[in-house]
């Protein structure tokens, strides 16, 4: 059964960047053709769309975070990972790792403040 | 981007009813290509429904989606308690990737 793991800093201060990783267990990360992508939602609000990757490298960002995300991807330790800079209090946010189009596998979430 | 609308905001209705939820997108949603997901309190989304009305692995037969274009159905065909979740509609069938703001059902 595939797992997702997102794994960082539950706190981050404004300005800085957040960075998220999300481990990926009960198989490979470069054996298909899926997308892997991040969702954030704001405490009590809606899904919002930050970014898929391929395992070749190919992404895809919404236009509204495209200047401060940048997502990678590490085949030899079956990991993808967010990184989302300046950030500010709106980034506040659960984010989750995902598999697919559309989304068939999920991460459990972690929740990121951005506070001093 | 295209922009998707749910309605109602918020559906109140016992056990044993039927729940129809929409999702209104603001230009034609390419290939059928949208998906309902279900997120429990505290939990993370769980896809019922991809392509429009394909079920996914494991999703109860009182999960049904339809509709194309621009104008798209969720309908439970009878409500149980454990029903209560907000429910998303996402479409994926031009980038970027975007969601509705997810229509909450309460069970009476």
């Amino acid at each position: 059964q595939l797992q997702l793991q997102e794994s960082g800093p539950g706190l981050v201060k404004p300005s800085e960047t957040l960075s998220l990783t999300c481990t990926v267990s009960g198989g490979s990360i470069s054996s298909s053709s899926y997308y892997w992508g991040w969702v954030r939602q704001p405490p009590g609000k809606g899904l919002d769309y930050i970014g898929s990757i391929h395992y070749s490298g190919s992404t895809y960002f919404n236009p509204s975070l495209k200047s401060r995300v940048t997502i990678s991807v590490d085949t030899s330790n079956n990991q993808f990972s967010l990184k989302l800079s300046s950030v500010t209090a709106a980034d506040t946010a659960v984010y989750y790792c995902a598999r697919g189009t559309p989304y068939s596998y999920w991460g459990q979430g972690t929740l990121v403040i951005v506070s001093s | 981007e295209i922009v998707l609308t749910q309605s109602p905001g918020t559906l109140s209705l016992s056990p044993g009813e039927r729940a129809t939820l929409s999702c209104r997108a603001s230009q034609s949603v390419s290939s059928s290509s949208l998906a309902w997901y279900q997120q429990k309190p505290g939990q993370a989304p769980r896809l019922l429904i991809s392509d429009a009305s394909s079920r996914a692995t494991g999703i109860p037969d009182r999960f049904s989606g339809s509709g194309s274009g621009t104008d798209f159905t969720l309908t439970i065909s009878r409500l149980e308690p454990e029903d209560l979740a907000v429910y998303h509609c996402q479409q994926y069938g031009s980038s970027p990737l975007t969601f509705g703001q997810g229509t909450k059902v309460e069970i009476k």
